[in-house]
């Protein structure tokens, strides 16, 4: 069974920093990117960023050169950097596995269960 | 970006009732459409993508169809446990973009 294990999160001030990461188990980590959505409060979902299994990275304009995503495929890992952040940054972030595998972003088949960042 | 705009905002049904959603690109995306149940304080849940294709262990009672710009999450006798806001997704390029979602309630 896929679990995502979330960590990380908290209140911080706006220009601080946090740090995400995600633990993952139950399928083979380095076969799947992995991706970052958010959600604002009472608000829909939004794309973050996304890591390819060998780690090719994408970002949301709204965080490029703020956040950096990174995964380590030894220890099944993904994490978010977040950087400068500002009042906007406040959501759940919630990070996800791709359903089709290394490369591919089509749709993600699971998701952690998430973490709120707060930026005040 | 592609801008994915569904409709309704929200929805009133009962149990038993059919209901369907529905999706539109800004821009074609062939059949590269997800659909997420996301019920309140949990994660989305994926339910179907590649337009059609159910994920493992959804139930049947959830469909979807469609291509290009346009597609339909239909749930046909709804359950209790369906009262939930549903979002589509594109895939056909990155940045994945969202709909707005749609409320479905008693």
């Amino acid at each position: 069974e896929v679990e995502l294990l979330q960590s990380g999160g908290g209140l911080v001030q706006p220009g601080g920093s946090l740090r995400l990461s995600c633990a993952a188990s139950g399928f083979i980590f380095s076969n799947y990117a992995m991706t970052w959505v958010r959600q604002a409060p009472g608000k829909g979902l939004e794309w973050v960023s996304s890591i390819s299994g060998s780690g090719r990275i994408y970002y949301a304009d709204s965080v490029k050169g703020r956040f950096t995503i990174s995964r380590d495929n030894s220890k099944n890992t993904v994490s978010l950097q977040m950087d400068t952040l500002r009042a906007d940054d406040t959501a759940v972030y919630y990070c996800a596995k791709e359903t089709c595998g290394t490369d591919c972003y089509f749709s993600s088949d699971s998701w952690g269960p998430g973490t709120l960042v707060s930026v005040s | 970006d592609i801008q994915m705009t569904q409709s309704p905002f929200s929805v009133s049904a009962s149990v038993g009732d059919s209901v369907t959603i529905t999706c539109r690109a800004s821009q074609g995306i062939g059949r590269w459409l997800a659909w997420y149940q996301q019920k309140p304080g949990k994660a989305p849940r994926l339910l179907i993508y590649k337009t059609s294709t159910l994920q493992s262990g959804v139930p049947p009672r959830f469909s979807g169809s469609g291509s290009g710009t346009e597609f339909t999450l239909t749930i046909s006798s709804l359950q209790p446990e369906d009262f939930a806001t549903y979002f589509c997704q594109q895939g056909e390029s990155l940045p994945q973009t969202f709909g707005g979602g749609t409320k479905v309630e008693i």
